[in-house]
């Protein structure tokens, strides 16, 4: 199974301030048939399921604020938020579907500080 | 926009069989999509359990794929998981989740809609 690793486990920051959350796995997840990296970020927030911010590792879903921004290539990846929000408290996960099982990381906890 | 229900018991004996179904409004269950299950407990984080098409073919995650299995039911707009000889490592909330079809032809593509999903605990 692909393994992705996310550092780090919690975050805080304080309102206005960018983040940084970094999702490794353990093998590559770009097809150089296509120039994809199969790569998507999701936040959950308390009692929700998870939502889809951003896929293919750095297009945003339709709605998400553009102050979320995807990068990264082969097996490391980040997701970026420029200015945090008070709506941004949540825990953050990146998942591979590059092949099946698909995976999980652990979660990254973000905190307003 | 599509909109996934899960339903079924919240309690499920050890050594017993969970069942759940994902109701699907919005949208039919034969337009396309890979319909997945997603399980979220404390100890193992987001595990994806399998998914199936409207065709019938399914995928499963091989850590569980002796005991699972994945039917649709068209005629319902539904479909639903089975998990057989249940222990408390199975207690988790479980999700239903919508995967469109990669537009590229290779590979798979990420969970586009998801259910509120539903707390199954196995206790005795």
């Amino acid at each position: 199974d692909f393994v992705m690793t996310q550092s780090p486990e919690s975050l805080a920051v304080s309102l206005g301030e960018g983040a940084t959350i970094n999702c490794k796995s353990s093998q590559s997840v770009f097809y150089s048939s296509n120039n994809k990296n199969y790569l998507a970020w999701y936040q959950q927030k308390p009692g929700q399921p998870p939502k889809v911010l951003i896929y293919w590792a750095s297009t945003r879903e339709s709605g998400v604020p553009d102050r979320f921004s995807g990068s990264g290539s082969g097996t490391d990846f980040t997701l970026t938020i420029s200015s945090l929000q008070a709506e941004d408290v949540a825990v953050y996960y990146c998942q591979q579907y590059y092949t099946t099982p698909f995976t999980f990381g652990q979660g990254t906890r973000l905190e307003i500080k | 926009q599509v909109q996934l229900q899960e339903s079924g018991p919240g309690l499920v004996n050890p050594s017993g069989t969970l069942s759940l179904t994902c109701a699907v409004s919005g949208g039919s269950l034969s337009s396309g999509n890979w319909w997945s299950w997603v399980r979220q407990s404390p100890g193992k984080g987001l595990e994806w359990i399998g998914e199936i098409f409207d065709s019938g073919r399914s995928n499963y995650n091989p850590s569980l794929k002796s005991r699972v299995s994945i039917s649709v039911d068209k005629s319902k707009n539904q479909f639903s998981l089975r998990l057989t000889s249940v222990t408390a490592a199975d207690t988790a909330v479980y999700y239903c989740a919508r995967r469109p079809i990669s537009v590229f032809g290779v590979g798979y593509s990420h969970f586009d809609s998801w259910g509120q999903g539903t707390l199954v605990t196995v206790s005795s």
